[in-house]
């Protein structure tokens, strides 16, 4: 079975200024997803970037960069230049390659973007 | 083109109640999938559906619980004699194909047992 934790409940960051989210999780699979997903009021789940556990470059997506560290089973969520509009709450998941296509979220964490 | 569309977007019964929950998922997309996301206990797996079968069910928290999908589309989620532990929202995801990668989620099923 697969595990994921988010050991941050809340956290806050000025407009402009970079914070970084941390994801742990515990496998015994070898290949396997991982994304992060953001869910604002609207309660619409948004992926955010996702990271292949075969590729050893660290995925970007505009603002968003992942640093993703497979033997420590880490996968943190940088996040540059923050916005009003990146309050919400951030979930780490998993799902392993191929069958058993289940997502395993961590707990989330919520960001508030403060002005 | 059209996302995960999920309805009705609020749903507020009578404990005893039966309530049905729709989701159509992104055309095309065969694999699709229930959670539901409670207060205090996040995200839960329920089912998910590849084609019209339900490979994995395991998460359906009781035998109230059922699910259906009909035509490699439309999946309704029922919930009989409904109890107050099953307000949550409840949220509905596809993928394109089982096992390679990300889902896209519907907007949720709020629903309240009074």
């Amino acid at each position: 079975a697969q595990t994921v934790t988010q050991s941050q409940p809340e956290m806050s960051v000025q407009e402009a200024e970079t914070v970084t989210l941390s994801c742990t999780y515990d496998t015994s699979e070898n290949n396997y997803y991982l994304f992060w997903y953001k869910q604002p009021p609207s309660r619409q789940m948004i992926l955010v970037i996702r990271q292949e556990a075969y590729k050893q470059q660290n995925a970007t997506e505009n603002r968003f960069s992942v640093n993703f560290q497979k033997a420590a089973k880490s996968f943190s969520l940088k996040i540059s230049d923050s916005q009003l509009g990146d309050t919400a709450m951030y979930f780490c998941a998993f799902v392993p390659w191929g069958g058993g296509s289940r997502l395993t979220f961590g707990e989330g964490t919520q960001l508030t973007v403060n002005p | 083109g059209a996302g995960v569309s999920q309805s009705p977007s609020n749903k507020v019964t009578e404990k005893g109640k039966d309530v049905e929950l729709r989701c159509d998922p992104i055309s095309g997309h065969t694999a699709l999938y229930w959670y539901r996301q409670s207060l205090g206990q996040g995200l839960e797996f329920l089912i998910y559906f590849q084609g019209n079968s339900a490979p994995d069910k395991s998460g359906l928290p009781s035998d109230r619980f059922s699910a259906e999908r009909t035509g490699g589309s439309v999946s309704t989620l029922t919930i009989q004699r409904t109890q107050q532990e099953d307000s949550a929202v409840y949220l509905c995801a596809s993928s394109l194909q089982q096992g390679l990668g990300e889902q896209y989620f519907g907007p949720g099923t709020r629903l309240t047992v009074t």
